[in-house]
């Protein structure tokens, strides 16, 4: 199996601009996990989805992020506009079901200037 | 809500010196437990995962835990580290009652060749 893949590995973009984050899981994975680590704040959880539903959203910071997961192998996560404190490492993850372990991408470095 | 801590924010140890790093969690119910590990510039990785049976769990790369349910911990230990165990080591807790992953603050493990 290939892995949880994201693209892109590393993505520098002017404060401003559109910011969009891909991901697809694991294949035969029911659920779809984004998470954000800065050396401030840590591993957060933003949202996540369970057979492409969003389940809890909570995490997302505010409007100008936003996630779909049209379907059961793909998901994006959006910001718009960018804006410095936006830089981290974004990572998705995905489980196979309920309260199995999860698997995450190699993430993207997100860097807003 | 559940929370996890880990209280060893950093350690520092000489090559084939023991580790032991300590998680507690704060939920009561049944519990999935987990230790992930990040190599510097890397994702989480899964090292290993409680979900029932043996309390003492055995991971990948000579790592292994011990649940202990009246301590509420999971304490990860390994006997002999070595220099490429320099990383920084994650418990996360599920509830079993739904897909979320409470993660601790991590610890930063460096070992000194």
């Amino acid at each position: 199996d290939a892995g949880v893949i994201q693209s892109p590995r590393h993505e520098v973009t002017e404060m401003g601009q559109e910011v969009t984050l891909r991901c697809k899981p694991i294949s035969g994975h029911n659920s779809l996990f984004w998470y954000r680590q800065t050396m401030m704040r840590g591993l957060e959880l933003l949202i996540y989805f369970n057979n492409n539903v969003p389940i809890d959203d909570s995490g997302m910071p505010e409007d100008r992020f936003s996630a779909k997961m049209p379907n059961a192998s793909f998901s994006t996560l959006k910001i718009q506009p960018s804006e410095p404190r936006d830089s981290a490492v974004y990572f998705c993850a995905s489980s196979l079901s309920q309260g199995t372990a999860q698997y995450f991408g190699p993430g993207t470095r997100l860097t807003v200037t | 809500a559940q929370s996890v801590s880990q209280h060893n924010h950093h350690v520092i140890l000489s090559e084939a010196a023991s580790l032991e790093l300590g998680c507690n969690y704060s939920y009561g119910g049944t519990v999935n437990l987990f230790w992930y590990v990040q190599y510097p510039g890397q994702h989480l990785q899964l090292l290993l995962k409680y979900f029932s049976g043996d309390p003492l769990v055995k991971g990948i790369k000579g790592f292994e835990a011990e649940f202990i349910k009246s301590k509420f911990s999971f304490n990860l230990r390994k006997p002999s580290v070595q220099w490429s165990d320099t990383a920084e080591y994650f418990c996360a807790v599920n509830n079993n009652a739904g897909n979320m992953l409470t993660f601790g603050g991590g610890t930063r493990l460096m070992v000194k060749p």
